[in-house]
């Protein structure tokens, strides 16, 4: 049982740049959902995602797309990177939205775009 | 979602308790309290939660004033480990944002030998 994982772990990426974060869980999990943390900072929420199929805009959406084809998959997209988006990136899952459920967190992808 | 306070930082000797505090004087009724803590470069690792008993598990205690208004995380025994920035986290029962959980700056805990 693996948890949430995360792909890649780091990453450089070059203004204007595009790539696709990957978050994976085995726990059939319905919810997932997208953060960043800045540096010095509590974590601020890009996307979620209800269910297979499903996706919501967060606090910070701008600049990101996400899609949920598989319901152990969650994508996090930047289409044209930029310096604003360097950050770490964690993804979450929970059995439900219930706020009885808590969230289970990955290990984050380290973006720098330069 | 409810507003949290906490003080930024805080000291602790190895094996001996932590009682970390949090004001949330606005608290609603359906409203959990929620603590996670995150190590340094990894993602944040959930610790307790609870409405309105006060909850134990293997990892801590949550104390959960009768008004609601304050709480407080105890690690029993602290370890070196333990260094960490913990965040108290108030969550509303049916949020618009998916139920996500609204983290602040937190309290950087440092546990010394």
């Amino acid at each position: 049982n693996a948890g949430v994982t995360q792909t890649p772990k780091f990453r450089v990426l070059k203004t204007g740049q595009s790539m696709t974060l990957l978050c994976a869980q085995d726990m059939n999990h319905e919810y997932m959902y997208w953060y960043r943390q800045d540096p010095g900072m509590g974590l601020r929420l890009i996307h979620y995602s209800v269910g297979e199929g499903t996706t919501a805009k967060g606090e910070v959406p701008d600049g990101y797309n996400v899609s949920r084809l598989k319901k152990q998959n969650f994508l996090l997209g930047l289409e044209s990177a930029a310096p604003s988006q360097t950050s770490v990136y964690f993804c979450a899952s929970s059995y439900t939205g219930e706020p009885y459920n808590e969230q289970f967190f990955g290990p984050g992808t380290r973006l720098t775009v330069l | 979602d409810a507003k949290t306070t906490q003080p930024p930082s805080m000291d602790c000797a190895e094996g001996r308790a932590a009682n970390l505090p949090c004001n949330h004087s606005t608290i609603s009724g359906n409203e959990y309290v929620y603590w996670y803590r995150q190590i340094h470069s990894q993602g944040p690792q959930y610790i307790i939660h609870g409405l309105k008993n006060n909850e134990t598990n293997e990892m801590a205690s949550l104390i959960i004033t009768e008004d609601r208004k304050s709480s407080t995380l105890i690690l029993p025994h602290a370890t070196l480990r333990d260094t960490a920035v913990y965040y108290c986290i108030v969550r509303v029962s049916n949020s618009n944002s998916g139920y996500a959980l609204n983290f602040g700056k937190g309290t950087s805990l440092l546990v010394t030998p």
